[in-house]
């Protein structure tokens, strides 16, 4: 059965400090992974990476994709309060590519 | 920002009551998705469609039925709500399909409380 684990579960962290969060996607048949970013309300699309682009940034944020371990993660540097938020990580169901399976999260709280 | 409405934002219901939650879409998109989140379990699909009049079953799909008449508008009834379907619902639209470059973006979520 697919499955998307993430990891750490919550992690606290204090401004300035780099952070890497984890997510292991275990498919049989690997397409794309998708992080998002929910903070209140609903998640917003990050990043998307697939066979043909292993790494993709934007400002601090960054995320790199291993694809023979299915494996990626995301890293954001100098950290900022804004970035408090639960971070999702998804990838395309094997069996149907129309659905996503999700991981449940990693909540990181920046403190001040 | 992706043109998703839910509506209604918030709703206050009894158990056996029928329900009916709002999507309606500006960016034709062909693909639409209803979830639930819970504390615990994540975002949990319910029910997708990929056209007018084509719907699918998601992992949670018991004691909810969806429409689509409408490219625009996805429909998700709850025909007789229980205690365990009070969540955060969120609607979500797709162009394509999730591993041909499309991915999914967010209406801003229905908060339902069923008593």
């Amino acid at each position: 059965e697919d499955k998307v684990v993430q990891s750490p579960l919550s992690l606290v962290v204090h401004e300035g400090d780099t952070v890497t969060l984890n997510c292991s996607y275990e498919v049989t048949n690997f397409r794309s992974l998708l992080w998002y970013k929910q903070e209140k309300k609903a998640p917003t699309f990050l990043f998307m990476l697939t066979s043909s682009g292993i790494e993709k940034k934007s400002g601090r944020l960054s995320s790199i994709l291993d694809k023979k371990e299915l494996f990626s993660i995301l890293n954001i540097t100098a950290t900022q309060t804004g970035d408090s938020a639960v971070y999702l990580c998804a990838g395309p169901n094997a069996g149907n590519n129309r659905k996503l399976i999700w991981g449940l999260g990693t909540s990181l709280a920046v403190n001040p | 920002d992706a043109g998703i409405t839910q509506s209604p934002r918030h709703k206050v219901t009894e158990t056996g009551t029928p329900v009916t939650l709002r999507c309606h879409q500006t960016e034709n998109h062909r693909y639409m998705y209803w979830y639930r989140q819970d504390p615990g379990h994540g975002l949990r699909l319910i029910h997708y469609s990929y056209g007018v009049k084509d719907t699918d079953k998601g992992e949670v799909s018991d004691g909810y039925s969806v429409s689509r008449s409408k490219t625009e508008d996805f429909l998700l009834t709850l025909e007789s709500a229980t205690s365990s379907q009070t969540s955060v619902y969120f609607c979500a639209i797709s162009e394509s399909p999730s591993d041909a470059g499309g991915p999914q973006h967010f209406g801003d979520g229905t908060r339902l409380s069923i008593l």
